[in-house]
């Protein structure tokens, strides 16, 4: 199964500002999907990313908050924009699952904004 | 639309009780079906899937069958231990990894010595 390294695993942000997430995938990847886990709750798809064009946003989801870059078929960036404390999360992005294994996610980043 | 209804938590078990966590859903048409586990700190990772219907999937004691005539995905485990303390989350998805996965709200599970 593929390999993802995720960065940073954690951060703590001042509100207004903005923290770019970066996911490296150790093989070439069609999609990659980027999820948000608020304290407590489940998983919520921010956007589904295709190498070569925009991004698709899940409802209630923006780009201007969430830009996505997806540069080639092993990179993804998320960036939350304008940071509030209603962003503290954990970001999570994720590759599609073929065969015997399944979706394979980062490590995670565990944001916290004050 | 394509949901999952998985079993309130928290649960709390001592070693050794046996586990279920129930797990539904509703889509259209026939999904692949995912229990995902996330340890205390850690990222999501995969703990068994099934891909039809009457499929059977297991990994580390734990198993789960694909129903489609009660649209279920239920966990067992026989004999938990300490270190099964974690969140598990039922999951499904189209079309082999082109497609989202939709997740249930996860079920916390405490086992204790």
């Amino acid at each position: 199964s593929a390999v993802i390294s995720q960065k940073p695993s954690r951060d703590i942000c001042q509100r207004g500002t903005s923290l770019t997430i970066q996911c490296q995938v150790d093989s070439q990847v069609t999609m990659m999907f980027w999820y948000r886990q608020q304290p407590g709750q489940s998983l919520t798809l921010i956007a589904t990313a295709n190498q070569g064009s925009e991004a698709t946003y899940e409802s209630g989801f923006v780009i201007d908050k969430f830009p996505i870059s997806r540069p080639n078929l092993t990179f993804s960036t998320l960036t939350v924009s304008n940071m509030s404390p209603e962003d503290s999360s954990i970001y999570l992005c994720s590759v599609g699952g073929w065969g015997d294994y399944g979706y394979t996610f980062g490590s995670g980043t565990r944001l916290t904004v004050v | 639309g394509n949901s999952v209804t998985q079993m309130e938590g928290p649960v709390t078990l001592s070693e050794e009780a046996f586990l279920t966590i129930n797990c539904t859903y509703t889509a259209t048409g026939y999904p692949s079906l995912f229990w995902y586990v996330q340890y205390p700190g850690e990222g999501l990772q995969l703990l068994l899937k099934a891909t039809k219907a009457d499929d059977k999937g297991s990994n580390k004691g734990f198993e789960a069958t694909y129903r489609k005539e009660t649209t279920s995905f239920h966990l067992e485990k026989g004999s938990v231990q300490v270190s099964d303390s974690a969140v598990y989350f039922c999951a499904l998805s189209f079309q082999g990894g082109s497609e989202k996965l939709v997740f249930g709200k996860g079920t916390k599970l405490t086992v204790n010595p």
